[in-house]
C-alpha cells in the first residue's frame, strides 16, 4: 500500500481535459515539493511536474501540476492518444526518510 | 546531452546476487546523485534508495536495507546496484535515475528475472 494516494484509473476522450489526484500527509505532500512522472511500461519515466508545478523544458504546457495541503494533482488538457500511459506522483517523506511514489494512475484514452 | 546507459538483462536464481550499472555521459558525474528504482510487474515505480554524489552517504529504502548495496565508481562514470539474497519477487526492472530529486534523467532500465 502506497503512502501517497492516487485512483489507480482515469480515463478522457481527445481534447477532455482530465485531472489526477494524489493524496498524502503532513510528513510528505504536506511538507515537501511534488514531482509527477508519466510511465509506459519498457520505457525511461518522464519527469512532467517538478516542484509542484514545474514543467521542465519539452514538456507541454498541457501538462500542469498543483498542491494544496496534503494534496496535489496533475492535470492534462487537450487529452492526446499518446497521453496514454501510467502517471506517478511523487515526493520526498520525513517520517520514512525516503523517496515515496503513489500507487499510479492508468490514464486511458478513448 | 545527459544520458544514463544500464547493463543489460540478468536472469538470477533464488538466493543469488545481482548487480547492476549505469554509466553516465553529458554531464559532471560527481556534482549529482544517482537514485535507484524499480517496477515489478504489476507493481508500481518503488524507490530503493540513493547514493549521493560524493558516496560519502548512502539512504536506502526500509525495505532493502541489508541487503541492497549502491557505490559509484566516478573514474569511469558509472554507479552500481548490488541486490542479494534474491526471491522471485525481486523480478522486475531496475532503473538508475539522476538526483537529487526531482530525478530529471532515467537509464532505460534493466529488467532482473529470478527463476529457478
Amino acid at each position: 500500500q502506497s503512502v501517497l494516494t492516487q485512483p489507480p484509473a482515469a480515463s478522457g476522450t481527445p481534447g477532455q481535459r482530465v485531472t489526477i489526484s494524489c493524496s498524502g500527509g503532513s510528513s510528505n505532500v504536506g511538507t515537501k515539493p511534488v514531482s509527477w512522472f508519466q510511465y509506459v511500461p519498457g520505457t525511461a519515466p518522464k519527469l512532467l511536474i517538478y516542484s509542484n508545478n514545474q514543467r521542465p523544458s519539452g514538456v507541454p504546457d498541457r501538462f500542469s501540476g498543483s498542491k494544496s495541503g496534503t494534496s496535489a494533482s496533475l492535470a492534462i488538457s487537450g487529452l492526446q492518444s499518446e497521453d496514454e500511459a501510467d502517471y506517478y506522483c511523487a515526493a520526498w517523506d520525513d517520517s520514512l526518510n525516503g523517496f515515496v511514489f503513489g500507487g499510479g494512475t492508468k490514464l486511458t484514452v478513448l | 546531452q545527459v544520458q544514463l546507459v544500464q547493463s543489460g538483462a540478468e536472469v538470477k536464481k533464488p538466493g543469488a546476487s545481482v548487480k547492476v550499472s549505469c554509466k553516465a555521459s553529458g554531464y559532471t558525474f560527481h556534482y549529482y546523485d544517482i537514485n535507484w528504482v524499480r517496477q515489478a510487474a504489476g507493481q508500481g515505480l518503488e524507490w530503493m534508495g540513493w547514493e549521493n554524489r560524493d558516496s560519502e552517504n548512502t539512504v536506502y529504502a526500509q525495505k532493502f536495507q541489508g541487503r541492497v548495496t549502491m557505490t559509484r565508481n566516478i573514474s569511469i562514470n558509472t554507479a552500481y546496484m548490488e541486490l542479494s539474497s534474491l526471491t522471485f519477487e525481486d523480478t522486475a526492472v531496475y532503473f538508475c535515475a539522476r538526483g537529487p530529486p526531482p530525478f530529471d534523467y532515467w537509464g532505460q532500465g534493466t529488467v532482473v528475472s529470478v527463476s529457478s
